[in-house]
């Protein structure tokens, strides 16, 4: 089974700051990790897909990178609805289908 | 537009069943592979299930498997979770998703949820 590792477990800033969260896999997923963001009470939304592609309708400011291990989801530039959960997937090596544990994104 | 909606959670004993159904719509249902994925109250997120888009290939969470089975019926465009043998670590809100694709890739559409609580 992959695992995946989300750093940091929460990050703190502030409204226009940028945000750079991290996904490690326990081995290589080639490109096939996807980002969701969860709000409270309500279902994930898928943001990226093959680790760069965002989803229909994912405003431009959020990116992903990364391959093989590494990948990074970057907020550029942070509004007040991007404070959210967010989560890593991988579907490289299935089954299982594994998720990251989390990385909470609040209000500084 | 595309939506999903779960039925059927509630408070089960422990050893008791319970079948979850997700009524889709605003696309073609048979086309795409479908997941069942829940969330332990403040936890992060485990696919339990999938089934491809015609329900000839299904896999299971090592933690469900051989107590739920999941199926579908293209014809009425629902998704059916059947949970057996129920536990308590089976609490949770379980969301239905759609799959990207035809088999399995990524969710791109989920459910709203439905709670379902084991406890005697």
């Amino acid at each position: 089974e992959i695992v995946l590792t989300q750093s940091p477990a929460t990050l703190s800033l502030s409204p226009g700051e940028r945000a750079t969260l991290s996904c490690r896999a326990s081995q290589s997923v080639s490109s096939y990790l996807a980002w969701y963001q969860q709000k409270p009470g309500q279902a994930p939304r898928l943001l990226i897909y093959d680790a760069s592609n965002r989803a229909t309708g994912i405003p431009a400011r959020f990116s992903g990178s990364g391959s093989g291990t590494d990948f990074t989801l970057a907020i550029s530039s942070l509004e007040p609805e991007d404070f959210a959960v967010y989560y890593c997937q991988q579907r490289s090596n299935w089954p299982p289908i594994t998720f990251g544990q989390g990385t909470r994104l609040d209000i500084k | 537009q595309v939506q999903l909606e779960e039925s059927g959670g509630g408070v089960v004993q422990p050893g008791r069943s319970l079948r979850l159904s997700c009524a889709a719509s605003g696309f073609t249902f048979s086309s795409y592979g479908m997941h069942w994925v829940r969330q332990a109250p403040g936890k992060g997120l485990e696919c339990v299930a999938v089934i491809w888009y015609d329900g000839s290939n299904k896999y299971y969470a090592d933690s469900v498997k051989g107590r739920f089975t999941i199926f579908r019926d293209n014809s009425k465009n629902t998704l059916y979770l059947q949970m057996d043998s129920l536990r308590a670590e089976d609490t949770a809100v379980y969301y239905c998703a759609r799959d990207k694709g035809a088999t399995v890739s990524y969710f791109d559409y989920w459910g709203q949820g439905t709670l379902v609580t084991v406890s005697s």
